[in-house]
């Protein structure tokens, strides 16, 4: 069964310093990879996703991440970050095949000035 | 465009009531999600529908029912509310030529008491 671990529950970070929010998958079969974003009191949006090709994606808000098939990880990175992207990060796997969606805890990021 | 769209958006229950969560989609998207959502536990898969007529479980299912209405609708039904089910619920849906990339409605903050 495919699952995710976000290895961080809380980041704090200084505005415009860099940030890595990492994200470790487990699935038998192939996978699909995405990033979704999460603004308080709002519902989630896509940030970026892997299906398939280069392993560097690249999302909205300067959001990329890169798919490490060796050490099964989609980590999200930012090499700087403003105030508006305080909010929780949620890494999601999907398996080949299936349309089941899965989500891991999230991760808050919060941006001090 | 609306999206997804959940009714309703707060509700309290008493323990032992019943209601549904209403979700419909305007996008013509095949596949639909009922998740919930804990502080420290992210989101986790209730059910998911891949198609009208077909439903399956998630993670969570017990003490829930839902019903693929038609291709717009999703309806999640507690039938004997506990407090455990306190959570706010998400309802999302997607295409099957856009993988993965879930869309997300507001949410309903349930409460049982």
């Amino acid at each position: 069964a495919q699952s995710v671990t976000q290895l961080d529950s809380q980041v704090p970070v200084f505005e415009e310093a860099p940030v890595e929010l990492r994200c470790n998958y487990s699935s038998s079969v192939s996978v699909y990879l995405f990033w979704y974003v999460q603004y308080p009191n709002q519902g989630l949006q896509l940030l970026l996703k892997y299906l398939s090709g280069s392993t560097l994606v690249k999302g909205i808000n300067g959001f990329e991440a890169e798919f490490n098939k060796s050490q099964t990880s989609f980590h999200l990175r930012k090499p700087s970050v403003h105030i508006s992207d305080t909010a929780e990060y949620f890494c999601a796997v999907r398996s080949g095949g299936s349309e089941k969606l899965v989500f891991g805890k999230g991760t808050k990021l919060t941006v001090n000035p | 465009n609306a999206g997804v769209t959940q009714t309703p958006k707060f509700q309290v229950l008493k323990t032992g009531q019943s209601m549904t969560l209403q979700c419909a989609q305007d996008m013509n998207h095949n596949s639909m999600y009922w998740y919930r959502q804990d502080p420290g536990m992210g989101l986790r898969l209730i059910y998911y529908s891949a198609s009208e007529g077909t439903t399956d479980k998630g993670e969570v299912p017990n003490g829930y029912n839902v019903s693929r209405l038609n291709k717009r609708e999703f309806s999640l039904r507690l039938e004997s509310a506990a407090p455990s089910q306190t959570s706010v619920y998400f309802c999302a849906s997607s295409a099957l030529d856009r993988v993965g990339e879930a869309f997300f409605g507001q949410g309903t903050r349930l409460t049982v008491v």
